[in-house]
């Protein structure tokens, strides 16, 4: 089976621009959960989506934002980019609603200048 | 704030030397995970033990897990260069289906 693929792998953007990101699970999948990762705070978790509805949600404001469809691929979105954005975004998809095994994409590295 | 914390924060060792990190959390757990992070890359699952477990082995990995102390140990016996990456505890608080990661363990192994 292939991996966890994300697009893109790296993104430079500007303070108040919005970004979105893509997240294809492993096929079969149908849990998919956002990360992200800085020096300072190390590995947070965005939230959690299964079969098309979110189900955990952790510590972030509103401007992060994400969505999954009916074939289990999962966008997240930023708006008004704040420099403490730029961090590594890791996506990750395992085959059902628990925090069982996560199977972890390359991740996107998003820099906001 | 995180759920697990491992220490030592950082561990120098040489080839063929045992490294051991240890990861303590704080709620009880369903299940604590074992995942690994080369520089700037994905996490790769390396060991799940569940609350009920106090030991498994895979490989060269051999982790434990003490529910009345909330704390876990990694062992990698005879450590090779293409270890040295991140280590990082997640567990799945048994009141939540949140997986949370902790601060994690670089571990540099030199030739």
């Amino acid at each position: 089976k292939a991996g966890v693929t994300q697009t893109p792998r790296y993104l430079i953007k500007t303070r108040g621009q919005q970004v979105t990101l893509s997240c294809s699970p492993i096929s079969g999948h149908r849990s998919v959960s956002w990360y992200q990762q800085t020096p300072g705070q190390g590995l947070q978790f965005l939230f959690e989506y299964f079969s098309e509805t979110q189900r955990n949600k952790g510590n972030f404001p509103g401007r992060f934002s994400g969505r999954q469809f009916s074939n289990s691929r999962s966008e997240m979105n930023v708006s008004t980019l704040e420099l403490g954005d730029s961090a590594l975004y890791l996506c990750a998809s395992s085959p059902g609603p628990q925090a069982d095994t996560q199977y972890f994409g390359p991740g996107t590295r998003l820099t906001v200048l | 704030s995180q759920q697990g914390e491992e220490d030592p924060q950082a561990l120098s060792i040489q080839e063929g030397e045992n490294a051991t990190m240890n990861c303590s959390y704080k709620t009880s757990i369903n299940n604590l995970q074992w995942y690994r992070q080369n520089s700037g890359r994905g996490l790769v699952h390396l060991i799940l033990i569940r609350s009920n477990e106090r030991e498994k082995h895979s490989g060269r990995l051999r982790v434990t897990l003490d529910t009345s102390k909330k704390s876990s140990s990694l062992l990698i016996t005879a450590s090779r260069a293409a270890d040295t990456a991140s280590y990082f505890c997640a567990t799945d608080a048994s009141n939540t289906d949140k997986l949370i990661f902790g601060t994690g363990t670089r571990l540099q192994v030199f030739p």
